[in-house]
């Protein structure tokens, strides 16, 4: 079946460091990817997508390039701050017969130090 | 303009009863999406409406979990029976016609069985 793997956290960094959580994705077919977030005390909001192969999704300084040959969709951004403080997940919609209900990985959970 | 709502916002029941948790979508949302966040866990997939009828609900976990959304708008998932195992946070989301669009989510209802 279909399913996303994502790094453990906590991952702690300072403010201005640069950030990578991985990604990677087993699915069938061609599936849409997701970063979504959860700030604290808040619900999920999608953070950025990428529909196919070679898309890159951009959002508040963050991005993610969707790369078929590695099943990946590692998110980045080059200068963290405090606010970014949240839990990322990432996933992926494959939309079989119109169905889209999202597959989502465990979550990494991302504290931003001062 | 309004979110996803979802009521209650916590619920504590003992093992054994029966429960209803309720998502009012974003109005005009013709795709609504059931998930269930166990904790330290991602969002997994239950159930997908597009309309009235229920397109996809390969995700519920045994037939004492049932949902309806019997004019296309208000959704009501209802646990019959309730095991510790369902504690967990019921989460739904709505987006405007299914396929690979943007899914918004609600706040979730905290469900915990005594």
């Amino acid at each position: 079946g279909d399913s996303v793997t994502q790094m453990e956290g906590p991952v702690t960094l300072s403010e201005e460091a640069f950030l990578t959580i991985n990604c990677t994705y087993t699915a069938t077919g061609y599936p849409s990817l997701f970063w979504y977030v959860q700030y604290p005390g808040e619900g999920l909001q999608l953070l950025l997508k990428a529909t196919k192969a070679d898309d890159k999704g951009s959002n508040k300084g963050f991005e993610a390039t969707y790369r078929k040959e590695t099943t990946s969709f590692h998110l980045e951004k080059g200068s963290v701050q405090v606010s970014d403080s949240a839990v990322y997940f990432c996933a992926l919609s494959v939309g079989r017969g119109g169905a889209d209900g999202l597959t989502f990985g465990k979550g990494t959970h991302l504290i931003i130090q001062p | 303009g309004a979110g996803v709502s979802q009521t209650p916002s916590n619920k504590v029941t003992e093992k054994g009863k029966y429960v209803e948790l309720r998502c009012d979508p974003i109005s005009g949302h013709t795709a609504l999406y059931w998930y269930r966040q166990s904790l330290g866990q991602g969002p997994e997939f239950l159930i997908y409406f597009q309309g009235t009828g229920a397109a996809d609900d390969s995700g519920l976990p045994n037939d004492r979990f049932f949902a309806v959304r019997p004019e296309g708008s208000v959704s009501t998932l209802k646990i019959q029976r309730t095991e510790r195992g369902d504690s967990a946070v019921y989460l739904c989301a709505s987006s405007s016609s299914g396929r690979r669009n943007e899914q918004f989510f609600g706040p979730g209802t905290r469900l915990t069985v005594l």
